[in-house]
C-alpha cells in the first residue's frame, strides 16, 4: 500500500517569497491533515479536510496561509509571503475513516514530511 | 484536552525492554489512549491504542492503570531502530483534540 507522499521534501525561500506543498493521502482515505512541526515541538495541527471540506482551520494563520483539497484527494498547502518563523517541517496525513465514525482502530498515516526554510 | 506528562528523554540498551511513562490525569472517559512515534527525519507512526485494557500488537505494548490516569509504553527488546520520539496523545477524536505534546526521546545504546 502507497504511503502518503509529499513534495517536495526540501525547500528554501526568502522571507516574504511564496512557496507550495503538495501533499497525496493514501488511496480512499476521507480525512486530510496538514501539520506543522518547528524543531524540537510536536506537530501542531494547521487544517483538516474531510473530503473536500474544510472541518478545522481555526489553528491556519489565515493572513498568509491557504490550503485546499482539490476534488477531494490531493492537497495544497501554500504560505504568502512567507516569514522566518515558519521554518519548520510541514506533515500532510491522512486517515480512512471519516469523524463521525470514530477513532478506534482509524490509524493517521503521515508522510515523511515537507522541510522549509526561510532566510 | 486532557494535558500529558513525558519524560524528556529516556535511554535504554539494546535488547532490552524499555518503559516509556505517560501520565493523563485528566483523561475523560472517551478518550482513548494513542502512542505514536517519530523516528529522525520522518513523519510521526502509529504505534499503539487503548481504552481500558492492556494492548499487544507486534511493536509493543501498552499498560492501562486502573484509573486511566496513568500508561505506559512497553518495547519488549529495544532496537536501534527504536530510537525516537515517542508521543503519548489521549483523545477520542482527531483534529483539534489530538494534541502532540513535546514527546519522550528514547535513545538506544548499543
Amino acid at each position: 500500500e502507497a504511503g502518503v507522499a509529499q513534495s517536495p521534501r526540501y525547500k528554501i525561500i526568502e522571507k516574504r517569497q511564496s512557496v507550495a506543498f503538495w501533499c497525496n493521502p493514501i488511496s480512499g482515505h476521507a480525512t486530510l491533515y496538514w501539520y506543522q512541526q518547528i524543531l524540537g515541538q510536536g506537530p501542531k495541527l494547521l487544517i483538516q479536510f474531510q473530503n473536500n471540506g474544510v472541518v478545522d482551520d481555526s489553528q491556519l494563520p489565515k493572513d498568509r496561509f491557504s490550503a485546499e483539497r482539490l476534488k477531494g484527494v490531493d492537497s495544497t498547502l501554500k504560505i504568502q509571503p512567507a516569514k522566518l518563523e515558519d521554518s519548520a517541517v510541514y506533515l500532510c496525513a491522512s486517515s480512512l475513516l471519516s469523524l463521525r465514525q470514530g477513532l478506534s482502530g482509524n490509524t493517521i498515516y503521515f508522510g515523511e514530511g515537507s522541510w522549509l526554510t526561510v532566510v | 484536552d486532557a494535558k500529558t506528562t513525558q519524560p524528556n528523554s529516556m535511554e535504554s540498551n539494546e535488547e532490552e525492554p524499555v518503559h516509556l511513562p505517560c501520565n493523563h490525569s485528566t483523561i475523560s472517559g472517551t478518550d482513548y489512549i494513542h502512542w505514536y512515534r517519530q523516528l529522525p527525519s520522518q513523519g510521526p507512526e502509529y504505534v499503539i491504542h487503548g481504552l481500558t485494557s492492556n494492548v499487544n500488537n507486534r511493536m509493543a505494548s501498552l499498560a492501562i492503570a486502573e484509573d486511566r490516569k496513568s500508561s505506559t509504553l512497553i518495547l519488549h527488546r529495544a532496537t536501534l531502530r527504536d530510537a525516537a520520539v515517542y508521543y503519548c496523545i489521549p483523545s477520542y477524536n482527531y483534529g483539534q483534540n489530538f494534541v502532540f505534546g513535546p514527546g519522550t526521546r528514547l535513545s538506544v545504546l548499543p
